[in-house]
């Protein structure tokens, strides 16, 4: 089963405009980590955050992170076509263990 | 190429018959996962092996499904019997058992279609 959802499930944006997707998980976790997915590829990691951090940057990506609220958000500023994809966040449901559980899943469309 | 890679890429098969994947993990890491993605979802996880323990399995993974990982290095998925809701992308990754080896590495999949 997912751990959570993410919000939008679709989103649609020219290039240089910023994106920014939400997720929601349910269970105490120890990191959350962004992937990518290229349509019909494999996932790329993106960026980790760990459950003490509220903010982590990576070039382009901001990341944020409520565990009082459980929720996280990816922000992808100054976006290019090439940011086409779709975007999961994932989550350590048992701690220490390694397991992911992922979210649905943001389309993300840049148009030129 | 040093990256995740799994064979074959694409499989299409007919209900009841056996499909075999496999997956070679990055050489250094020893945790190795299959999960399995269907259309529009985020993948699921279906088992985790560390070197050639099988530590884990979802109760995803019915007794049709076996996975093994023999000698800790590549690993194979099985699916007896297919059935059409066995139709999916088959994703492996892994990852190192270190500080910070929480990422998993992915693979570009193996989609399997059941008619």
């Amino acid at each position: 089963s997912q751990q959570g959802e993410e919000d939008p499930q679709a989103l649609s944006i020219q290039e240089g405009e910023n994106a920014t997707m939400n997720c929601s998980y349910k269970t105490s976790i120890n990191n959350l980590q962004w992937y990518r997915q290229n349509s019909g590829r494999g996932l790329v990691h993106l960026i980790l955050i760990r459950s003490n951090e509220r903010e982590k940057h990576s070039g382009r990506l901001r990341v944020t992170l409520d565990t009082s609220k459980k929720s996280s958000s990816l922000l992808i500023t100054a976006s290019r076509a090439a940011d086409t994809a779709s975007y999961f966040c994932a989550t350590d449901a048992v701690p220490g263990f390694q397991k992911l559980v992922f979210g649905t899943g943001t389309r993300l469309l840049v148009s030129p | 190429d040093t990256g995740v890679s799994q064979n074959p890429r694409h499989k299409i098969t007919k209900r009841g018959q056996n499909v075999t994947f496999r997956c070679d993990p990055i050489s250094e890491h020893n945790r190795l996962y299959w999960y399995r993605q269907t259309l529009g979802q985020g993948p699921e996880f279906l088992t985790y092996f560390q070197n050639e323990a099988q530590l884990e399995k979802s109760r995803l993974l019915s007794d049709r499904f076996s996975a093994e990982r023999p000698k800790g290095s590549f690993s194979t998925l099985e699916i007896q019997r297919t059935e059409q809701g066995d139709s999916a992308m088959y994703l492996c990754a892994s990852s190192p058992k270190r500080a910070g080896g929480e990422t998993q590495y992915f693979g570009p999949g193996t989609r399997l279609l059941v008619l």
